[in-house]
């Protein structure tokens, strides 16, 4: 069975451009969440997602949004990239809450210059 | 937001030898703990999810146990191998909101 898939794996941006990152879930799961990890650092919880609604959102600003579609694929967009921004982004999907295993992919790693 | 710490920061032991991590947690409110393993250039992997206290799991040479009462869990590696070589990470879950992820114990097995 195929794992969480993410794209693109490498993303160079500049400030003040947006970025969409993509992410499948294994099949069957109906929750994705999204996490920011900076070097150093543990993944910081952005989103969740769970039968296309917003089920959590993290101590992140109102540039980052993200969306769930039919299939259970999501995505996570970025606007008004700012050089702090740099960092892994990690989808992880579940089968539904939060509280249960989540299976990682294997990142985006932006960089915005 | 949860005060998640993981201690020791990183750790260098020799092949066999035994090791183990502590990740300690606000007790108040607790619903469940998870443990991974992040190998360099992987995916973390999910290693235990943990929800009673005194819980114990195993997993191979790897097991952890739980104590929700004073906010901690211990990871354990019995006889490392080079193989083991990784960041684990823990993450509570406080109430049923996101899980908080520590910084992390670096490990470093020597052959």
């Amino acid at each position: 069975d195929a794992g969480v898939t993410q794209s693109p794996t490498h993303l160079i941006k500049t400030r003040g451009q947006h970025v969409t990152l993509r992410c499948s879930p294994i099949s069957g799961h109906k929750s994705v969440s999204w996490y920011q990890q900076v070097l150093g650092q543990g993944p910081q919880f952005i989103f969740q997602y769970y039968e296309k609604e917003e089920r959590g959102r993290g101590n992140f600003p109102d540039r980052f949004s993200a969306r769930q579609f039919p299939n259970y694929s999501s995505e996570l967009n970025v606007n008004a990239l700012l050089l702090g921004d740099s960092a892994l982004y990690l989808c992880a999907s579940s089968l539904s809450s939060r509280s249960e295993t989540q299976y990682f992919g294997p990142g985006t790693r932006l960089l915005v210059l | 937001i949860l005060n998640v710490e993981q201690s020791p920061q990183s750790l260098h032991v020799q092949e066999g030898d035994s090791t183990n991590f502590t990740c300690s947690f606000p007790s108040s409110n607790f619903y469940a703990l998870h443990w991974y393993r992040w190998e360099t250039a992987k995916s973390p992997e999910a290693l235990f999810v943990m929800t009673l206290n005194g819980d114990e799991k195993k997993k191979g040479r790897i097991s952890a146990t739980l104590n929700t009462k004073e906010g901690y869990s211990y990871l354990y590696i019995k006889g490392s191998q080079p193989e083991d070589s990784a960041t684990y990470l823990c993450a509570p879950v406080e109430g049923r909101r996101a899980l908080t992820f520590g910084s992390g114990t670096r490990l470093q097995v020597q052959p």
